[in-house]
């Protein structure tokens, strides 16, 4: 059964940083791409970012970029996603979930950041 | 970016009627591979997105046949033949062919009249 479990949220004041982690079970974590997307209370969903399967090539959304970075461990079967400089706008819950024929098939329960002084 | 229009937002449907949301694209979703990259998930309250639909018309394992996805370029449409109690929810769909970034509509909430 796949599986991916996130963890890491929390409350942060703005200006601060938190590190989100995604562990997978289920299938071979080294072969798909992965993928953070959010979602604001009572709005819809963002994509946030991805990854490929080696780490090499990285994609974010205008709004994170220089701020957040993803990553992951194969060998650990876990994504990361590394939030710094966090806004009151970046509060939402995360989701990871797994990259598909340039879509998402399996998803997270999510993690909440809030974001808030 | 491409920007995914939807319709209607909201979506008041009696048990056991058929139920249809459009969605629109700013631009063609057809890939150079010959592939058109849409996909359709449903959001149950309190719980995460869940993939119905992708490459426009393709459903996903489990999901019920009720469940529907077709279209073309910029116009595509999720059908559910008969609506049950357990479609209540929100519907997103999303391009992929012109990531980054990958788009979502706004989403479309489905609740029983």
């Amino acid at each position: 059964e796949v599986q991916l479990v996130e963890s890491g949220g929390g409350l942060v004041q703005p200006g601060g940083s938190l590190r989100l982690s995604c562990v997978v079970s289920g299938f071979t974590f080294s072969s798909p791409w992965m993928n953070w997307v959010r979602q604001g209370p009572d709005k819809g969903l963002e994509w946030v970012a991805t990854i490929n399967q080696d780490g090499s090539q990285k994609s974010y959304v205008d709004s994170v970029k220089g701020r957040f970075t993803i990553s992951r461990d194969n060998a650990k079967n876990s994504l990361y996603l590394q939030m710094n400089s966090l806004r009151v706008e970046d509060t939402a819950v995360y989701y990871c979930a797994r990259d598909n024929y340039y879509s998402f098939d399996y998803w997270g329960l999510g993690t909440l950041v809030t974001v808030s002084s | 970016d491409v920007v995914m229009t939807q319709s209607p937002l909201s979506l008041p449907v009696t048990l056991g009627q058929p139920a249809s949301i459009s969605c629109r694209s700013s631009r063609s979703l057809v890939r150079s591979d010959g592939n058109t990259y849409l996909t359709w998930f449903q959001q149950r309250p309190g719980q995460p997105p869940r993939r119905l639909i992708y490459k426009v018309s393709n459903r996903d394992s489990g999901v019920p046949d009720r469940f529907s996805g077709s279209g073309s370029g910029t116009d595509f449409t999720l059908k559910i033949s008969r609506v049950e109690a357990d479609d209540v929810g929100v519907y997103y769909c999303m391009q992929g062919t012109h990531w980054p970034p990958y788009t979502f509509g706004q989403g479309t909430k489905l609740e029983i009249k």
